[in-house]
């Protein structure tokens, strides 16, 4: 069965502040996707990593994929209150665009 | 810009109803999906379809049935309700798998209680 485990799954952490949120998953994929939801909220795409070593970045955020270690990471520079959010991966392991998502890391930026 | 909407928004049943979620992209989208969100949980895909007319078992697809009769539409049924179906219920579409760099776009949500 396929597990996407994200961690942590709580995050409270000051502005100014540098993290990483991580997520890994226990079979071959070269897609990952992260979502951002606010409460109540629809999800947001945020990044698409298409293949190994595929980084992005947008503002304080920056994603990376690596397949080999079934692993992609989130890192958050000089947080801010707006990113106060949760936090998905998901993968699509067979391409066939049937994601599995992992459980979230709920981020609270504190003043 | 109305992307993928959901109808309705809210809705309370009684064990035993029945009742129809409506999704409608606008996006000419081929793939439509119906996921649930648990408390504390990633969304889970319940069902999905590939195209007009076509509809497939995700996940977690007992207790439901889906339709997509328009390729705008895709209609997610409840026959019987039962509490554990209490959830928020999420729409959302995308191109094929030939275009992986676009993302799946989601819909608002549909907060349905069963009691």
């Amino acid at each position: 069965e396929l597990k996407v485990e994200q961690n942590p799954l709580f995050l409270s952490m000051q502005e100014g502040k540098n993290y990483t949120i991580y997520c890994n998953y226990s079979t071959t994929s070269d897609r990952l996707y992260w979502y951002r939801q606010d409460p109540g909220k629809s999800l947001e795409s945020l990044f698409v990593l298409l293949s190994n070593g595929a980084v992005k970045q947008e503002g304080r955020l920056m994603a990376s994929l690596d397949t080999k270690a079934r692993l992609s990471t989130l890192h958050i520079t000089a947080a801010v209150h707006d990113l106060s959010a949760t936090y998905f991966c998901a993968v699509d392991p067979d391409s066939s665009y049937k994601l599995i998502f992992g459980s979230g890391t709920r981020l609270l930026v504190r003043p | 810009n109305a992307g993928v909407t959901q109808t309705p928004k809210f809705r309370v049943l009684k064990t035993g109803q029945s009742m129809t979620l409506l999704c409608a992209q606008d996006m000419n989208h081929e793939y439509m999906y119906w996921y649930r969100q648990d408390p504390g949980m990633g969304l889970r895909l319940i069902h999905y379809s590939v195209g007009e007319g076509t509809t497939a078992k995700g996940e977690v697809p007992d207790g439901y049935n889906v339709s997509r009769l328009k390729k705008q539409n895709f209609l997610l049924g409840l026959e019987s309700a039962a509490p554990s179906q209490t959830s928020v219920y999420f729409c959302a579409s995308s191109w094929s798998p030939g275009s992986p760099n676009q993302p799946q776009h989601f819909g608002d949500g549909t907060r349905l209680s069963i009691l």
